[in-house]
């Protein structure tokens, strides 16, 4: 099992540009995270999903979107890139039961 | 909203010294509470979780922690560091669905041979 993979690593963006940024499990939960991770604040939730069709805003949405058409895949979306959108990228699933998450290896983001 | 408090950006600890990871949430119990694990150039790894069955949960690698609801705490500790402890811990809490989950700031952990 791959577990939670995410693609790409790095990448580069200009200002104004758009990327999506892609997750996708096979460990078959219904639940699943983006979070961006900024030297010394931590995991910010950025968007959710319960399940297929179903997604909501975490604590930082503003510049985001996503979608889930799928249980395995759970893309996000930057329309615009700004300077602040510069971040480490981490994807997790959530174990129904235990409520254990599971992240991705993260994608570094620089948005110049 | 819940929030975690780490206090200690950075500690550094003699190899074989305890170690002591300090994490304080905000006032209401949260149903579930974490610790995450991070080596470099890596994703998060649960190291353990309180989900009310005991106060005093272990987890991997010889880490323990105790939850104390007069304290609002659950800090992290491990008897003897080795040089492989090494990387930086987040605490993290639930809401009280347990859909969304609030990260502390991280602690970076150093053991000093």
């Amino acid at each position: 099992n791959a577990g939670v993979t995410q693609t790409p690593k790095f990448r580069i963006l200009k200002i104004g540009q758009s990327m999506t940024l892609q997750c996708t499990q096979d460990m078959n939960h219904n639940y699943m995270y983006w979070y961006r991770q900024d030297p010394g604040m931590g995991l910010k939730l950025i968007y959710y999903s319960v399940g297929a069709g179903i997604t909501d805003k975490g604590e930082v949405p503003n510049g985001y979107n996503v979608s889930r058409s799928t249980t395995e895949d759970f893309p996000l979306r930057l329309e615009l890139a700004a300077p602040s959108q510069t971040s480490v990228y981490f994807c997790a699933t959530r174990d129904r039961l235990t409520y254990e998450q599971y992240f991705g290896p993260g994608t570094r983001l620089t948005v110049t | 909203a819940q929030s975690v408090t780490q206090l200690g950006s950075h500690v550094s600890v003699s190899e074989g010294a305890l170690v002591l990871l300090r994490c304080n949430y905000s006032s209401s119990v949260p149903p579930y509470l974490f610790w995450y694990v991070q080596y470099p150039n890596q994703g998060l790894q649960l190291l353990l979780k309180y989900t009310s069955a005991a106060t005093l949960v272990k987890g991997i690698n010889g880490f323990e922690a105790e939850f104390k609801k007069s304290e609002t705490s659950f800090h992290l500790t491990k008897p003897s560091a080795h040089m492989s402890d090494a990387a930086e811990y987040f605490c993290a809490v639930s809401d009280p669905t347990g859909n969304q989950f609030y990260f502390g700031t991280g602690t970076s952990l150093t053991v000093i041979p």
